[in-house]
């Protein structure tokens, strides 16, 4: 039972490089998340989605963009990369929304760096 | 004043010590209350819900005082393995649209031998 996956797991990118990190889940959930977790900052949430097609804006979507063609993937893109998008990444998914009693699940995390 | 608060810590404590930590959340309109575990380095966790009546699961007591606006983690007897940052994490519903959750920024936990 593989949960949450996400790759890559550590990237290395030059400014203005492009890149997607892949989030994948097998537990057949409607919701999909992706944070970004820097050093005394906490998680924040970039994109999310509610459904297969469906995708909308979290606390810092600027420099990123997202897509849910399949309901099982959720992929994260940025398309010219930039020093302060150095972060730890954390994709999740949840069967329904926010809700107590609702477990969400995270993937282990990818560690990028922008040189 | 930020959504959710958390002491960073470190919070440095002996084996068999209890600890307990707080969070505030500025939002009234909150409606979800979990804890969050998340060892260095790795994905945050569920460690449990937390209800208005409060729970406990084992050595963990969570409690929420609505009134004050504040959650709180309780930990008897630790253990060495429950070294890790302990998030707090609200949910926020706004007029019926998908609920947020917001994530405080951590507290680290260390016990020592």
């Amino acid at each position: 039972n593989a949960g949450v996956t996400q790759t890559p797991k550590f990237r290395v990118l030059k400014t203005g490089q492009s890149m997607t990190l892949l989030c994948a889940q097998d537990m057949n959930h409607e919701y999909m998340y992706w944070y970004r977790q820097d050093p005394g900052m906490g998680l924040r949430l970039i994109h999310y989605s509610v459904g297969e097609g469906t995708t909308a804006k979290g606390e810092v979507p600027d420099g990123y963009n997202v897509s849910r063609l399949k309901k099982q993937n959720f992929l994260l893109g940025l398309e010219s990369a930039a020093p302060s998008q150095t972060s730890v990444y954390f994709c999740a998914s949840s069967y329904l929304g926010a809700t107590t009693g609702n477990t969400i699940y995270f993937g282990e995390g990818s560690w990028l760096t922008v040189v | 004043r930020k959504e959710v608060e958390q002491d960073p810590g470190p919070f440095n404590v002996p084996e068999g010590a209890t600890v307990a930590f707080n969070c505030t959340y500025s939002n009234s309109a909150s409606q979800s209350f979990f804890w969050y575990r998340q060892d260095c380095r790795k994905e945050p966790k569920l460690l449990m819900s937390v209800y208005s009546s409060g729970n406990e699961d084992g050595r963990f007591t969570a409690q929420l005082n609505r009134a004050s606006q504040y959650i709180s983690l309780l930990i008897r007897d630790s253990k060495l393995s429950d070294s890790a940052t302990y998030l707090c994490v609200v949910i926020m519903n706004y007029g019926g649209s998908q609920g947020n959750l917001i994530f405080g920024k951590g507290t680290k936990l260390s016990v020592k031998p």
